[in-house]
């Protein structure tokens, strides 16, 4: 079966400090991956979404980058953490396809989450 | 651009209660269209989804949605509440992306509370 591995669980930076965090996942091929952003009271944000290895699709300006050294490895960075980059980080993985297919099979696993605080 | 507003970002029922969640969507395409829970410090589960095929969708723990087209709506329900159902939902719906693929596109989500 597939299982999502996303760490750390929660992590306090003080601003200007880089940052890691890392999503894994098992059981599966060629795998899309996504970030998403939970901020409090706005709901979950698109971040970044990968279809392949070093392929990275950015939805908004920001602080941040993404890469995807491995198949089933997603990593989300920064150089220099902003105030405004704290809030709940979420990884998601689901099955590779495109078009409307795709969007049939769009079920997406999440992890469990990093909870960042910025200080 | 499709887009998703889920109408009151806290709703609070009583145990047994009638749960209504309220999602509006905007598409330029036929929508396929999405629920998903988050219980407290947990990622997200799928709850149900509506891929064109039958207008009511059956999820898991007892939840349905009904799309309609004519309201651009697909509003969550659930007969019962129970304790359980205390959590965050998250409509969403399925647009392009930047690189020609297909993303989800999730509403601000809405707290459930159920209280005794």
């Amino acid at each position: 079966s597939q299982t999502i591995h996303q760490w750390p669980a929660t992590l306090v930076q003080p601003v200007g400090s880089p940052l890691s965090l890392e999503c894994t996942v098992e059981g599966t091929s060629n795998p899309n991956l996504y970030w998403y952003r939970q901020a409090a009271g706005r709901g979950l944000q698109l971040l970044f979404y990968s279809v392949g290895i070093g392929q990275i699709s950015s939805e908004v300006p920001q602080n941040l980058s993404a890469s995807r050294p491995q198949d089933r490895q997603f990593i989300l960075s920064s150089k220099k953490l902003l105030l405004s980059d704290s809030g709940f980080y979420l990884c998601a993985w689901s099955v590779h396809g495109t078009g409307r297919s795709f969007a049939t099979n769009e079920k997406l696993f999440f992890g469990s989450g990093t909870q960042l605080s910025v200080l | 651009a499709q887009s998703v507003t889920q109408l009151g970002s806290h709703v609070s029922v009583s145990e047994g209660a009638l749960v209504l969640l309220r999602c509006n969507y905007s598409s330029s395409v036929p929508p396929y269209l999405f629920w998903y829970v988050q219980y407290p410090n947990q990622g997200l589960q799928l709850l149900l989804k509506y891929t064109s095929a039958a207008t009511l969708v059956k999820g898991i723990n007892g939840f349905e949605a009904e799309f309609k087209k004519s309201e651009t709506s697909f509003h969550l329900t659930k007969p019962s509440a129970h304790m359980s159902d205390a959590a965050e939902y998250f409509c969403a719906v399925s647009a392009q992306g930047s690189g020609g693929y297909n993303k989800l596109i999730f509403g601000a989500g809405t707290r459930l509370a159920v209280h005794p």
